[in-house]
């Protein structure tokens, strides 16, 4: 069965650092291309990274240069590292598996960042 | 502010039609694949469509996509009440070398 189960999100303080991980059954991540995607309170979906089977990443303007997307083959799992975070940040972030096409999802984590 | 634009909202009765446009540019919609998804409140979104027209397994035939230009089109028929959800519409956009959604649009079967 295919799943994606992310973790890692909670309450952070603007500037702050998290990791988000993504883990997945069901296939493998480095034979596929894997993207995260976000969506603040109410709000509609935000693209935020790909990660290429050859381990290209792009980043949406708004995170690079402060997000590092990566995986572990080994734990077939997915990781999204942020960095400087911003209270617009907040939302709930899923990890997806596609490039241009996203499916399945996983049910997402959600990211506070507040003081 | 959204690259690609889709209407807030959109309405029809039990048993209708209704069609959610998806507007963009030829960096985007022009020259790549268009995805739809359909997401309820509190819930992951779900894929719909993918390149433009296709269904994924287990998405009912009531559910269609098209592209014409820079623009795309979701369709839905026989519409029922658990079809009340948000709609999006996805692509790459090739100037920014990164995904992009619409705006979303809200779907209220009356």
């Amino acid at each position: 069965e295919v799943q994606l189960v992310e973790s890692g999100g909670g309450l952070i303080q603007p500037g702050g650092s998290l990791r988000l991980s993504c883990a997945v059954s069901g296939f493998d991540v480095s034979s596929n291309y894997m993207t995260w995607v976000r969506q603040a309170p109410g709000k509609g979906l935000e693209w935020v990274s790909v990660i290429y089977r050859d381990g290209t990443t792009y980043f949406a303007d708004s995170v690079k240069g402060r997000f590092t997307f990566s995986r572990d083959s080994s734990e077939n799992t997915l990781y999204l590292q942020m960095n400087s975070l911003r209270a617009e940040e907040t939302g709930v972030y899923y990890c997806a598996r596609g490039a241009s096409a996203y499916g399945p999802w996983g049910r997402g984590t959600l990211v506070i960042v507040s003081s | 502010q959204s690259v690609l634009t889709q209407p807030p909202s959109v309405s029809a009765a039990p048993g209708q039609k209704v069609t959610i446009s998806c507007s963009g540019s030829s960096s985007n919609i022009g020259n790549n694949y268009v995805s739809w998804y359909q997401q309820f409140p509190g819930t992951a979104p779900r894929l719909l469509i993918y390149d433009n027209d296709k269904r994924p397994s287990g998405i009912p035939d009531r559910f269609s996509g098209s592209k014409s230009g820079t623009s795309a089109t979701l369709g839905i028929t026989g519409l029922q009440t658990g079809d009340e959800a948000d709609y999006y519409c996805g692509t790459w956009d090739s100037s920014l070398s990164a995904g992009v959604f619409g705006g979303g649009t809200k779907l209220t079967v009356l």
